[in-house]
């Protein structure tokens, strides 16, 4: 049982490239979100799924897409990277849409 | 927005002591819930309180919630250097929604 995977666990990206943050998770869980995490900040909700084709916007969710065609795998999308989007990306699960499962996080740099 | 905001945002004390640190937030709550963070990793859970409970334990772990103040504490005792750690409260707004929001967090540094 691996719980939550991230990958990669960094990545440095140039202004306008875009990647796939991946992230699975092998729980069964329905809820799946993705935070990003900022000095001083807090996690941010970026975008969150309640199910395998069901997906919702959070807090910030402007430059990402997400989609969720099965119950492990929620990919982030960053469409075209501004510098603005260096952060560390955390991806979490739930069965019971309370106690959070996080994974380890990818570490995102854009120059 | 931040809806919870921790305080104080950095907390050095001795192992053995007691470390407490707080959670204020702006709107009404379901549940609110404690994770920690250690350097690096992902956040890990550790409590939950409903918004009908006042008071909770889990080990060394005490959380209150005081709705009418909109706020909880997180008091650990006996701390020990391995509860080096950045902590975080979670509220679920109580729209039903899965939109939960994190404080800023308390980083707290045990020193042994």
């Amino acid at each position: 049982n691996a719980g939550v995977t991230q990958t990669p666990k960094f990545q440095v990206l140039k202004t306008g490239q875009s990647m796939t943050l991946q992230c699975a998770q092998d729980m069964n869980h329905e809820y799946m979100s993705w935070y990003r995490q900022d000095p001083g900040m807090g996690l941010r909700l970026i975008h969150y799924s309640v199910g395998a084709g069901i997906t919702d916007q959070g807090e910030v969710p402007n430059g990402y897409n997400v989609s969720r065609s099965t119950t492990e795998d929620f990919p982030l999308r960053l469409l075209s990277a501004a510098p603005s989007q260096t952060s560390v990306y955390f991806c979490a699960s739930s069965w019971d849409r309370i106690e959070q499962y996080f994974g380890p996080g990818t570490r995102l740099t854009v120059t | 927005s931040q809806q919870g905001e921790e305080d104080p945002q950095a907390l050095s004390i001795q192992e053995g002591e007691n470390a407490t640190m707080n959670c204020s937030y702006k709107t009404s709550i379901n549940n609110l819930q404690w994770y920690r963070q250690n350097s690096g990793r992902g956040l890990v859970h550790l409590i939950l309180i409903r918004s009908n409970e006042r008071e909770k334990h889990s080990g060394r772990l005490r959380v209150t919630l005081d709705t009418s103040k909109k706020s909880s504490s997180l008091l650990i005792t006996a701390s020990r250097a391995a509860d080096t750690a950045s902590y975080f409260c979670a509220t679920d707004p109580p729209s039903g929604t899965y939109k939960y929001i994190f404080g800023t967090g308390t980083r707290l540094k045990v020193l042994a």
